[in-house]
């Protein structure tokens, strides 16, 4: 099956820092990835739509200015999570959606798992 | 109420058993459905892909959808140790904007 990976897989970082999470499809391509967010025992919560291209769309209530997303490419789309604060602490995980496969099937990451001290 | 309903468990099961989890929605746009599993602190994987109601099967594994009544299902037969994991059913519309819209996972423990 189709693969996504994602870096870092785990990161503690202080609070008021900027962390970086990349989502890459390494099989195929992607002009459509999504971000979760997810804590525990809970199920995943769509964060955004990452376009290709294109600004990201934001589920209500997710700050685009604390979490900026980028797609520069058909394969790599990225969320930063800026100013970081304790409550940010979460699992984040992405998806992506095989363009030519013209199915609803959506693949996902490994997860990002993010600990703000 | 939910988009989704799914009973959070957890289910604990004896190894070589059929277990049976379940997912009910509101929503009658939704025409897609997936079930997911999960290992604790991994990405979901996808297991089972349906868009039409009645059964799909992929060796142990059954997926059920009876969209007249909202219910989906997923039949693990043979349940193995391995299986241990949370599963979560999603679901998404023609016109959602390619959206999954998640149930609370169902956390299941298949014991030997």
């Amino acid at each position: 099956g189709a693969v996504v990976s994602q870096h870092p897989s785990w990161v503690i970082c202080k609070s008021g820092t900027s962390v970086k999470i990349e989502c890459r499809s390494l099989d195929f391509q992607a002009t459509t990835m999504f971000w979760y967010r997810q804590f525990p025992k809970q199920s995943l919560m769509l964060m955004a739509t990452s376009n290709e291209g294109s600004k990201a769309t934001y589920e209500q209530g997710v700050e685009k200015d604390k979490f900026l997303i980028n797609h520069a490419s058909l394969t790599l789309s990225t969320l930063t999570v800026t100013s970081a604060h304790p409550e940010d602490s979460s699992f984040y995980i992405c998806s992506a959606r095989d363009r030519l496969l013209g199915t609803g099937e959506l693949f996902f990451g490994e997860g990002s798992r993010l600990t703000v001290l | 109420q939910k988009e989704v309903e799914q009973d959070p468990g957890p289910l604990s099961v004896p190894e070589g058993a059929i277990v049976s989890l379940n997912c009910t929605y509101s929503n009658s746009a939704f025409q897609y459905f997936m079930w997911y599993r999960q290992y604790s602190r991994k990405g979901p994987e996808l297991l089972m892909y349906t868009y039409s109601s009645g059964n799909k099967e992929d060796g142990r594994f059954t997926a059920q959808v009876d969209k007249s009544s909202k219910y989906i299902s997923l039949f693990i037969r043979d349940s193995q140790p391995s299986d241990s994991a949370t599963y979560l059913c999603a679901m998404s519309s023609p016109g959602g904007g390619n959206k999954l819209t998640f149930g609370t996972g169902t956390q299941l423990k298949v014991e030997l």
